[in-house]
């Protein structure tokens, strides 16, 4: 089964700075990646999300790479604030036809204003 | 819009009591639907899922099963709680293709 590793577990940033999570899967028929942003107590809320034949994407501060070669993929935040800290995970889809996601353990973000 | 509903918020129960939680969609139809647990500063581990009405998938064996009764509406349950059943349980549903969207949870702690 697919098998999706996350690093780092935390990372710390002062407000304006970047930040960039890295997450490498391995299964090469994966063609779906998603990250979610969960906040204390809350529910994970999709943020951004790309597909295999798309090599990058961007929302705003937020932007998203996938290099199906190396198979991995990375979250890139840019001028963070404080309300950007929270927990990020990453997911890759799962096996063909059963729409099922395999996600990351997390990394904690911390911004210091 | 879509929307997800989970009830309880919190939930405090005894060792051996039973359990369970409801996960409601609004705003869709025939949605898949997931019952992930997410245990104190951990990543999330699916549980259970369903592409039909009595159509369900266990991912992981345990203590827990789950039951859809309707398109919309997906329950967990147990018959006898352990201690190592606590944790935030997160019910979600799969818009296109494999995109998940995560209501906002049920935190259950067994004493």
């Amino acid at each position: 089964g697919e098998n999706v590793e996350q690093h780092p577990s935390t990372l710390s940033v002062q407000e304006g700075d970047s930040a960039v999570i890295k997450c490498t899967y391995s299964d090469s028929a994966s063609n779906y990646f998603p990250w979610y942003k969960q906040e204390l107590g809350k529910g994970p809320q999709l943020i951004i999300d790309i597909r295999s034949n798309v090599g990058e994407k961007k929302d705003q501060r937020i932007a998203v790479t996938l290099n199906k070669t190396a198979k991995h993929f990375s979250l890139h935040i840019t001028e963070t604030q404080p309300e950007d800290s929270a927990v990020y995970f990453c997911a890759a889809s799962g096996e063909s036809g059963y729409s099922t996601l395999t996600f990351g353990k997390g990394t904690m973000l911390l911004v210091s204003p | 819009s879509q929307t997800i509903h989970q009830w309880p918020a919190t939930l405090v129960q005894p060792v051996g009591s039973p359990l369970s939680l409801e996960c409601t969609v609004e705003g869709t139809s025939n949605p898949n639907l997931y019952w992930y647990r997410q245990a104190a500063g951990r990543g999330l581990q699916l549980l259970f899922y369903s592409v039909g009405i009595g159509q369900i998938s266990s991912e992981v064996p345990q203590n827990l099963s789950a039951s859809r009764p309707q398109d919309r509406q997906f329950i967990l349950s147990s018959k006898k709680l352990l201690l190592s059943d606590s944790g935030f349980y997160l019910c979600a549903w799969g818009g296109a293709w494999e995109t998940q969207y995560f209501g906002p949870g049920t935190r259950l702690l067994v004493l």
